[in-house]
């Protein structure tokens, strides 16, 4: 199965800066096949970024995703207090489909 | 709108199953595949397979293969996740979300999702 790695486990930032979220698969993934969503506490999670970079219906365009092969990212250009939340990536190319660990975006 | 309502929270022992259900609004019920995925207390989220409400086809992890079943009834547009020979290591909260479809395809990622189950495996 392709294993999912995000760094760092835990990012802690200010409302108003840039973050940065990696994604690193063990076997590449074909881009059109790699998804990012956000859960906040006691919700369920929410689908951000479909196809490494097409952003979902209604999600603002401070999120977006790049990447390829076995590196992806999700950058949030200016963080909202709202953001503030665990983002976890997903492979949907090959069964069984698999998450990351997650990354948790702190205030500092 | 396009809305997954899941069943209530369930306490089970060890070794019983659970069912789960997941009713469907807003849409055709069998155009989209209902996965489900759980999350257990304070980690990740892991998927568990899907239905295809049209066929009654299915597709299960390896790991729960010969645990879980998955069913539909399409006159009430629900969705039935069952789970067996459950143990501590199944408490956890259960999603049910949909295939989540372009304009011009479909993929095997979810949107939207069903607000959560909890079940909760204790002696």
């Amino acid at each position: 199965e392709i294993v999912l790695t995000q760094s760092p486990d835990t990012l802690s930032l200010s409302p108003g800066e840039r973050a940065t979220l990696s994604c690193r698969a063990s076997q590449s993934v074909s881009s059109t096949y790699l998804a990012w969503y956000q859960q906040k506490p006691g919700q369920a999670p929410r689908l951000l970024i479909y196809g490494a970079s097409s952003r979902a219906t209604g999600i603002p365009d401070r999120f977006s995703g790049s990447g390829s092969g076995t590196d992806f990212t999700l950058t949030i250009s200016r963080l909202e207090p709202e953001d503030f939340a665990v983002y976890y990536c997903q492979q949907y190319g090959r069964s069984p489909i698999t998450f990351g660990q997650g990354t948790r975006l702190e205030i500092k | 709108q396009v809305q997954l309502v899941q069943s209530g929270a369930e306490v089970k022992k060890p070794g019983a199953s659970v069912r789960v259900s997941c009713k469907a609004s807003g849409y055709t019920f069998t155009s989209f595949y209902i996965h489900w995925v759980r999350q257990a207390p304070g980690q990740g989220l892991e998927w568990m397979g899907w239905i295809n409400p049209k066929s009654g086809g299915t597709n299960y992890a390896q790991k729960f293969q010969d645990r879980v079943t998955m069913t539909r009834d399409t006159s009430i547009r629900t969705a039935y996740m069952e789970l067996s020979r459950l143990n501590s290591d199944d408490t956890a909260v259960y999603y049910c979300a949909s295939q989540f479809c372009t304009s011009t395809s479909c993929g095997n990622l979810f949107d939207p999702w069903g607000q959560g189950t909890l079940v909760t495996v204790s002696s």
